[in-house]
């Protein structure tokens, strides 16, 4: 069954705006995140991904942070554009060494001009 | 770099029929996945190819789907006989062995009518 899940399935902002993606998790053991961004009609997209012995990653525009304690993980963007709608997936490694990710069912962000 | 290739990108056919797809990801990936995607959901592993071995194919419902990799490059996932329910994304990824991000594929859609 599926542990990864997203505590809203929509999001609209403004653009311009700064926009803060939930998930949560529920295997402790799970080592790895990614979020991922799917267009539609394309295939997901690596965004960024933080390892679970650090709480707080950030690339451009992008910040992931986790949160081991409450077993909670988040995407920040920054100055949020047109081009970021689309559907947002946190996905984490069950599979250790053998890296085999599952999927949560995503979050749809709107961005309005 | 090239990205995963996939196709065909659409697929239509009636239930009961069979229906094949390709992947061929990116040179030098040793691991391969396919994923399949439900509308308004998450991806969900089908199966894990290291090499042309199989390391994961818990989630594939083998009395209708295979796969294979025979020569540990491309691979094809089929489906006999097609359900309604397989009406899906069908989603080709490939990793580095040490890497663990994953690169997707466009995906094909299929249709069962």
């Amino acid at each position: 069954g599926e542990s990864v899940g997203l505590h809203l399935p929509t999001l609209s902002v403004q653009e311009g705006d700064n926009s803060i993606i939930n998930c949560a998790y529920s295997n402790s053991a799970s080592d790895y995140f990614i979020w991922y961004k799917q267009e539609s009609g394309k295939g997901p997209q690596f965004i960024i991904d933080i390892r679970s012995n650090m709480d707080k990653r950030q690339g451009q525009r992008v910040t992931v942070l986790l949160n081991k304690t409450v077993k909670h993980l988040s995407l920040q963007i920054a100055a949020t554009q047109p081009g970021d709608s689309a559907v947002y997936f946190c996905a984490e490694n069950w599979g250790g060494s053998n890296y085999k990710l599952t999927f949560g069912k995503g979050t749809l962000l709107t961005v309005n001009p | 770099e090239a990205g995963v290739a996939q196709s065909p990108r659409y697929k239509i056919i009636e239930k009961r029929q069979s229906v094949a797809f390709w992947c061929n990801p990116i040179s030098g990936h040793a691991t391969l996945y396919w994923y399949q995607q439900i509308l308004g959901q998450g991806p969900k592993l089908l199966i894990q190819f290291q090499n042309n071995g199989v390391v994961d194919d818990s989630q594939l419902p083998k009395d209708r789907f295979s796969a294979e990799r025979l020569k540990g490059v491309d691979s094809t996932l089929k489906i006999q006989p097609a359900k309604l329910e397989d009406s899906a994304v069908y989603l080709c990824a490939s990793s580095f062995q040490t890497d663990y991000g994953y690169t997707f594929g466009s995906g094909t859609r299929l249709t069962v009518v």
